[in-house]
C-alpha cells in the first residue's frame, strides 16, 4: 500500500476553513483515499473516501487532483469539537481489503 | 443499531499474565480487525478475520492470537504480557460493499504493570 505523508500538526481558529493535505505518490490504480478522525481514548471514525475529483458529505470535502498523488481534506468552519487527530489512508479497493495502515496523522487544534 | 462493542473498557494486568479482549461487530458485519494503538501513534494492524478465517496478520509476535466465532464476534488473546503491550486495543468491523469504511469500537485500554 502507498505510504502517506501529512503534516504532524495544525492550528486553526474557530469558524475558519481547514485544509489538510496528504501526499501519496505511489498510489495504485485500485487504491482509494480515506480519511479518519480520532478523538482521545476513542476509536477512529470514518470521515470521507474518494477515488478522484471531489467528494463532499455533510462533514467534509475531499479534493483529489487528476494524478491522484495527493489529496486535501477540507473541513468547513471548524469548531472546538473538531479538535482531533486526522488520518489519511490509502486503501485497496473501496472497502479496504485487509489491514488499514495508519501513520501518525495530523493533530488539529481549534482555537477559540 | 449498536456500534462495535468492546469489553472490558479498561484492564490492568501484571507482566507475564494472559489477557483476553472481546469484540462484537455491528450486526451483519462479517469482518473483524484488531489494532493496537500506543500513545502518540496511529493504530497498528494486528489481525483481520472474515467468516471465521484469518485473512491478514500484522507484524506482531506469536504471543498475540485471535479467533472469530460463528456469530462473528471475536477475541484477541495476548500471552506473556510485557510492559510494551500497554496500549489501546481497537476492534473494527466492516461489511463487503459498504461505502463507509471500517467502524471502530472505543477500544480496551490495557495497562501492564
Amino acid at each position: 500500500l502507498a505510504k502517506t505523508t501529512q503534516p504532524i500538526s495544525m492550528d486553526s481558529y474557530e469558524g475558519q476553513e481547514v485544509n489538510i493535505t496528504c501526499s501519496h505518490n505511489n498510489i495504485a490504480t485500485n487504491d482509494y483515499i480515506t480519511w479518519y478522525q480520532q478523538f482521545p481514548s476513542q476509536g477512529p471514525r470514518f470521515i470521507i473516501q474518494g477515488y478522484k475529483t471531489k467528494v463532499t458529505n455533510e462533514v467534509a470535502s475531499l479534493f483529489i487532483p487528476a494524478d491522484r498523488k495527493s489529496s486535501t481534506l477540507s473541513l468547513p468552519r471548524v469548531s472546538l469539537s473538531d479538535t482531533a487527530v486526522y488520518y489519511c489512508l490509502v486503501v485497496l479497493g473501496q472497502t479496504g481489503a485487509n489491514n488499514l495502515f495508519f501513520g501518525t496523522g495530523t493533530r488539529l487544534t481549534v482555537i477559540p | 443499531d449498536a456500534g462495535v462493542t468492546q469489553s472490558p473498557t479498561h484492564l490492568i494486568k501484571t507482566r507475564g499474565q494472559h489477557v483476553t479482549l472481546r469484540c462484537s461487530p455491528i450486526s451483519g458485519h462479517k469482518s473483524v480487525s484488531w489494532y493496537q494503538q500506543v500513545l502518540g501513534q496511529g493504530p497498528q494492524f494486528i489481525f483481520q478475520y472474515y467468516e471465521k478465517e484469518e485473512r491478514g496478520r500484522g507484524n506482531f509476535p506469536d504471543r498475540f492470537s485471535a479467533r472469530q466465532f460463528p456469530n462473528y464476534s471475536s477475541e484477541l488473546n495476548v500471552n506473556a504480557l510485557l510492559l510494551g503491550d500497554s496500549a489501546l486495543y481497537l476492534c473494527a468491523s466492516s461489511s463487503p460493499g459498504t461505502e463507509y469504511g471500517y467502524t471502530f469500537g472505543s477500544g480496551t485500554r490495557l495497562t501492564v504493570v
